[in-house]
C-alpha cells in the first residue's frame, strides 16, 4: 500500500538556522508533490508545489526538492524565524488527482 | 488565492443525532471537493471525494451510510454525520481545487459528540 513518511515528529531549531524536512514515499509514484503549513486547530495553508519532472522550486525563504529516483522530497526554511514554527505537511498527489497527506513534522524555532 | 469556506467551525451534539457541515468554494467553481478527517497529533486522513453531480467516492473504511456527501452544486458539498457517537469525534476539513494542483483547504469542522 502507499505510504509517506516524514522524517521525524518533531523538530527543534534555532532562530536563522535553516530548517530541512524530510519525506519519503513508496508504492507510489506522484505526478506531483506539495507540502502545506498547518497551525493548530487550523486547517492546512499550501505552500509550495514541485511537478516530477522538476528538481527544486523556491518561494521566498522556502525550497522543496523533488527526486523521484529516491522517491523523497526535502523541504527547507532559511534563516528560519519563530513564525515559522508549526507542522508541515507533505503530500503526494498521483492518479485521480488524490491527495494523500503524511504525518506531518512539527518544526519549533527557538527565539 | 482561492478560499475554501467551511461552516459550523465547531459543532457539540448529543450521542444519536446526526450533525451537517458544509463546505464551500467561495470565488471558483470547484466540479470535485475532498473530505478529510484528522485526529489529534495524527494527520489528514482522505475520506471521501465528493464529485459534483454524482455519488461521492469513499476510501476504504469509510462507512458511506454514515457519512452522507452531497454535492449538489459546483460551490457546495455537505457532509452530514449520521447517528453520530462519541467516536466520531474528530476535526473534519474540506478542500478543493481550482487548477490541477494545489489543494485550498477550509478551516475546519470540529465535531464533539458528546
Amino acid at each position: 500500500s502507499q505510504k509517506i513518511e516524514q522524517n521525524s515528529e518533531a523538530l527543534n531549531i534555532q532562530e536563522g538556522k535553516t530548517a530541512t524536512l524530510t519525506c519519503n514515499y513508496t508504492n507510489y509514484s506522484p505526478a506531483y508533490l506539495q507540502w502545506y503549513r498547518q497551525d493548530p486547530g487550523r486547517g492546512p495553508v499550501f505552500l509550495l508545489l514541485i511537478r516530477e519532472n522538476e528538481k527544486e522550486k523556491r518561494k521566498e525563504r522556502l525550497k522543496v526538492t523533488f527526486d523521484t529516483t529516491l522517491k523523497q522530497s526535502l523541504f527547507h526554511i532559511t534563516a528560519s524565524q519563530p513564525a515559522d514554527s508549526a507542522t508541515y505537511l507533505c503530500a503526494p498527489t498521483g492518479g485521480g488527482f488524490k491527495t494523500i497527506f503524511g504525518a506531518g513534522t512539527r518544526l519549533f524555532v527557538k527565539a | 488565492g482561492a478560499v475554501v469556506s467551511q461552516h459550523p467551525s465547531w459543532v457539540i451534539c448529543k450521542s444519536g443525532t446526526s450533525v451537517k457541515i458544509e463546505c464551500r468554494s467561495l470565488d471558483f467553481q470547484a466540479t470535485t471537493m475532498f473530505w478529510y478527517r484528522q485526529f489529534p497529533k495524527q494527520s489528514l486522513m482522505l475520506m471521501a471525494t465528493s464529485n459534483e453531480g454524482s455519488k461521492a467516492t469513499y476510501e476504504q473504511g469509510v462507512e458511506k451510510d454514515k457519512f452522507l456527501i452531497n454535492h449538489a452544486s459546483l460551490t457546495l458539498s455537505t457532509l452530514t454525520v449520521t447517528s453520530a457517537h462519541p467516536e466520531d469525534s474528530s476535526f473534519y476539513i474540506c478542500s478543493a481545487r481550482e487548477n490541477p494542483g494545489e489543494l485550498f483547504f477550509g478551516e475546519g469542522s470540529r465535531l464533539t459528540v458528546l
